[in-house]
């Protein structure tokens, strides 16, 4: 099953820099595209979402670009702060059934 | 904040014995789910659960497994006989009614797994 791909295992920043992670999905039927952000011992916490009918959102300093051509996202974290370091899950959902990415493992370095 | 608690965090079992982790989502919301993170792999949908029935399940829940809800707090998740396979982090999330937007899901800390 492989409906929401997130090609990048892991991603390394410098602080005050943008990090942008990215996702790919085959399911045209998701209506809702989100993302979660886990540390470890932790489960995932919601960060921002997007629906399908729109291209952007945004929130502080996170912002969720949609393409629903491509069939691509995209999270832009700007700045980036150390306390980001985290495992970002790219989820899409149709219904009550959520599809979660492998993840990215974002680095921000001090 | 209100959240979602799971028990318990570590449990270590002998393949082919039986394995209850508990849930207890949070006390408004409406839909629970579990999930399962073998380890460096992503986060599967196992099940949805919504008024005292299954709502939709994956191809990962099969007879081995199943939920309950017994008494309107606790949301379990019973494995019936344990394989290898099957270690994993288990994580539990509930969801209010999402109305017209997205579906949040709340998740607990998870349950350990540990099958030998």
């Amino acid at each position: 099953d492989q409906q929401v791909k997130q090609n990048s295992p892991s991603l390394s920043v410098q602080e005050g820099r943008i990090s942008i992670l990215n996702c790919d999905y085959t399911n045209s039927m998701f209506d809702y595209f989100l993302w979660y952000k886990k540390y470890p011992a932790e489960g995932p916490t919601f960060l921002i979402s997007i629906s399908s009918i729109k291209d952007k959102n945004e929130d502080g300093r996170f912002t969720v670009f949609l393409n629903k051509s491509a069939k691509h996202l995209s999270l832009h974290i700007v700045p980036s702060q150390p306390g980001d370091s985290a495992v970002y899950f790219c989820a899409a959902s149709v219904g009550f059934k959520t599809i979660f990415g492998a993840g990215t493992r974002l680095f921000v370095k001090a | 904040e209100p959240e979602v608690t799971q028990t318990p965090s570590h449990q270590v079992t002998q393949m082919g014995q039986e394995v209850i982790l508990r849930c207890v989502p949070i006390s408004n919301h409406l839909y629970f789910y579990w999930y399962r993170q073998i380890l460096g792999q992503k986060v599967e949908f196992l099940v949805s659960f919504y008024n005292n029935e299954i709502s939709e399940k994956s191809e990962i829940f099969d007879d081995q497994f199943s939920v309950e809800r017994p008494d309107g707090s606790n949301f379990t998740l019973k494995i019936r006989s344990t394989k290898l396979e099957d270690s994993a982090m288990y994580f539990c999330a509930s969801s209010v009614d999402r109305g017209s937007g997205a579906n949040v899901l709340t998740f607990g800390a998870g349950s350990r797994l540990t099958v030998l």
